[in-house]
């Protein structure tokens, strides 16, 4: 069964430049999340889809975040503008709905100069 | 607001050497108590998963124990291995499924 795929694996962009990371989850998983581990921290929750409804983004910066999961499968988070505290490693999760057991991709290391 | 803290952040031990990794919760209303292992450069991989009503979980070398009523948890390994060397982190998780992360124990086991 393969994993949960995330691309590019790195980026270096410049600070008020434009990104974004795409996430393939496990086939029929229909929870997605995206999680922010800034380096010597733990991961936290940025988004939590079900399916392609949004059911907690509590702690997205949504003045420069966005995401969405158009068709229940696929992933994309974006970041405009960036900043330097945007320098971090963005991890992506699936998981069977209702399950408790998440299952996270390799991530997208960014780095913001 | 689910804060995790973990102790130490960094241990150096000698290889074969047992040894303890602590976590602790601050709201006891968790679904369950997970720990992870980190390589660098690579995604999270589940170790052990602690139901809330359970009181410990072992796998192989590996020993996690949760009690609730104090907030806390620990991880045990026993026998430790250069090849144990990894970021060790729990995560509390709610009845949404939602993970709450510490920031991790850093683990050098030495040849």
């Amino acid at each position: 069964e393969a994993g949960v795929a995330q691309s590019p694996r790195y980026k270096i962009i410049e600070k008020r430049q434009s990104v974004a990371f795409w996430c393939n989850p496990i086939s029929g998983h229909a929870t997605l999340y995206w999680y922010q581990q800034i380096l010597g921290q733990g991961p936290k929750l940025l988004i939590q889809f079900q399916n392609n409804g949004v059911v907690d983004d509590s702690q997205l910066p949504k003045d420069r975040f966005s995401a969405e999961r158009l068709k229940g499968v696929d992933s994309t988070l974006k970041i405009q503008p960036a900043k330097l505290e945007d320098s971090a490693v963005y991890l992506c999760a699936s998981s069977l709905e209702g399950q408790e057991t998440q299952y996270f991709g390799p991530g997208t290391r960014l780095l913001v100069l | 607001k689910q804060e995790v803290t973990q102790i130490p952040a960094a241990l150096s031990v000698p290889e074969g050497e047992n040894l303890v990794l602590n976590c602790s919760f601050t709201d006891s209303a968790i679904y369950n108590l997970q720990w992870f292992r980190q390589d660098p450069g690579k995604g999270l991989t589940s170790l052990l998963l602690i139901q809330s009503s359970q009181r410990e979980q072992t796998s192989g070398r590996l020993n996690a124990s949760l009690d609730k009523s104090s907030g806390r948890s620990t991880l045990y390994i026993a026998a430790s291995q250069p090849g144990d060397s990894a970021t060790y982190l729990c995560a509390a998780q709610d009845s949404s499924y939602k993970l709450i992360f510490g920031s991790g124990t850093r683990l050098l086991v030495r040849p």
